[in-house]
């Protein structure tokens, strides 16, 4: 029954070593959001995809990419990851004319 | 700009009491507002929101919201709150005219319902 899948639920990663975190979806929704939360604060958002289109975040930074190479999927790049970075990165859609968001469980990334 | 406030960084209860969050908004034009819990490594789970109509807005796990124009402010409220309502709670509130159904949200508030 899951709908917005987010994998994996932990990463660690190095210092400047490249990471991908993937967020799947069954809904079938339009638009697909990243956003990054970090210690229970409010999740901030990142960039989102209207269907294929890619809207990023005025102060989101170049280190962050996204990709997204069907409805389902979308995909959060960090270039190089630094300390700063560690924090719960959150997946979610919506259909793009109800206003709801639905959100995955989340990735827990550590920057060692 | 939009925003939203959730003054309380805290609120505790007894299981059994009223639970209310509090929470106010500031957007031109009206106002789409939503409600997410987020448990513990979890992600944000929908509770209710306030498009239009009634100003009572009932959710999921027996909470409501009240919406006031007048005061700009949508309270989450619980009649008997229980141990498992121990969780964090966002606001939020829909950015207008945003492609895509941005959302704002609140800094959030921590409930710690004590059996």
């Amino acid at each position: 029954d899951a709908m917005v899948i987010q994998n994996p639920r932990y990463q660690v990663t190095q210092f400047g070593k490249p990471v991908t975190l993937s967020c799947s979806q069954t809904l079938n929704h339009n638009v697909m959001y990243w956003y990054q939360q970090k210690s229970s604060q409010a999740p901030k958002l990142l960039f989102h995809y209207y269907d294929k289109d890619f809207n990023n975040e005025a102060d989101t930074p170049d280190n962050f990419q996204s990709r997204r190479p069907n409805t389902s999927f979308c995909f959060l790049d960090i270039r190089s990851p630094g300390l700063g970075d560690a924090a719960m990165y959150l997946c979610a859609t919506n259909t793009g004319k109800s206003y709801e968001q639905y959100f995955g469980p989340g990735t827990r990334l550590t920057v060692t | 700009a939009q925003s939203v406030a959730q003054p309380e960084d805290q609120v505790n209860v007894a299981e059994g009491n009223p639970l209310t969050v509090k929470c106010t908004y500031s957007v031109s034009g009206n106002p789409y507002l939503f409600w997410y819990v987020q448990y513990p490594n979890r992600g944000l789970q929908f509770l209710l929101k306030y498009i239009t109509g009634d100003n009572l807005v009932k959710g999921s796990y027996g909470f409501e919201a009240e919406f006031n124009k007048s005061q700009t402010s949508f309270h989450l409220k619980k009649p008997s709150a229980l141990v498992s309502d121990s969780a964090l709670y966002f606001c939020a509130v829909r950015v207008p005219g945003a492609a895509g159904n941005k959302l704002t949200f609140g800094g959030g508030t921590r409930v710690l319902v004590k059996p």
